[in-house]
């Protein structure tokens, strides 16, 4: 089975501009999850997506937003970037809805920079 | 809002030396545990996970993790540590309530080096 695929791998943006990741889960997946990554911070949860639908958010500002699709592939998109903004993001997919009894699988992320 | 903590940031050892990374988590309900390890240039992995049941639980590569619910830790622990463990370890947990389970809290996550 192929893994998590995220794209792009590399974004530069500039501040005020917006952007829109792409994840394409394992196949089977219903569940997808992003989470940002940055030095100071670590790991951090934006949200998941199960069944077309945000299921649990983590504590982000309501610029960072996402949607699944009906083939489970998701789109997180931030508005207004800011120079804070700047992470790596990671996408991860699971069979079920929240860490419970499947584990997450990651993708490789990508890496956003703001200038 | 709870919060993981990880003990070490850095941490150096020899090869063959015994390893344990500690973790703690702020959350008094049921949570699920999870450790997470990142090789160089890869991706983020499953290492090991307790949901419920022995408090001691095995992962791949030899590691395993005891949880203590009294002292809210989920430690990880290999006997004898190979030059290939060198890697980023991510100690997780998500708050189980009625409605399933959230979103991961991770840890700040702890850097290892192997020295062979």
């Amino acid at each position: 089975k192929a893994g998590v695929t995220q794209t792009p791998r590399y974004l530069i943006k500039t501040r005020g501009q917006q952007v829109t990741l792409s994840c394409s889960p394992i196949s089977g997946h219903r569940s997808v999850s992003w989470y940002q990554q940055t030095p100071g911070q670590g790991l951090q949860f934006l949200f998941e997506y199960f069944s077309e639908t945000q299921r649990n958010k983590g504590n982000f500002p309501g610029r960072f937003s996402g949607r699944q699709f009906s083939n489970s592939r998701s789109e997180m998109n931030v508005s207004t970037l800011e120079l804070g903004d700047s992470a790596l993001y990671l996408c991860a997919s699971s069979e079920t809805l929240g860490a419970t009894n499947s584990p997450l699988h990651f993708g490789n992320g990508t890496r956003l920079t703001v200038t | 809002a709870q919060s993981v903590s990880q003990h070490n940031h850095h941490v150096i050892l020899s090869e063959a030396a015994s390893l344990e990374l500690g973790c703690n988590y702020s959350y008094g309900g049921t949570v699920n545990l999870f450790w997470y390890v990142q090789y160089p240039g890869q991706h983020l992995q499953l290492l090991l996970k307790y949901f419920s049941g022995d408090p001691l639980v095995k992962g791949i590569k030899g590691f395993e993790a005891e949880f203590i619910k009294s002292k809210f830790s989920f430690n990880l622990r290999k006997p004898s540590v190979q030059w290939s463990d060198t890697a980023e370890y991510f100690c997780a947990v998500s708050i189980v309530s009625g409605g399933g389970a959230d979103g991961l809290t991770f840890g700040k996550g702890t850097h290892l080096i192997i020295q062979p």
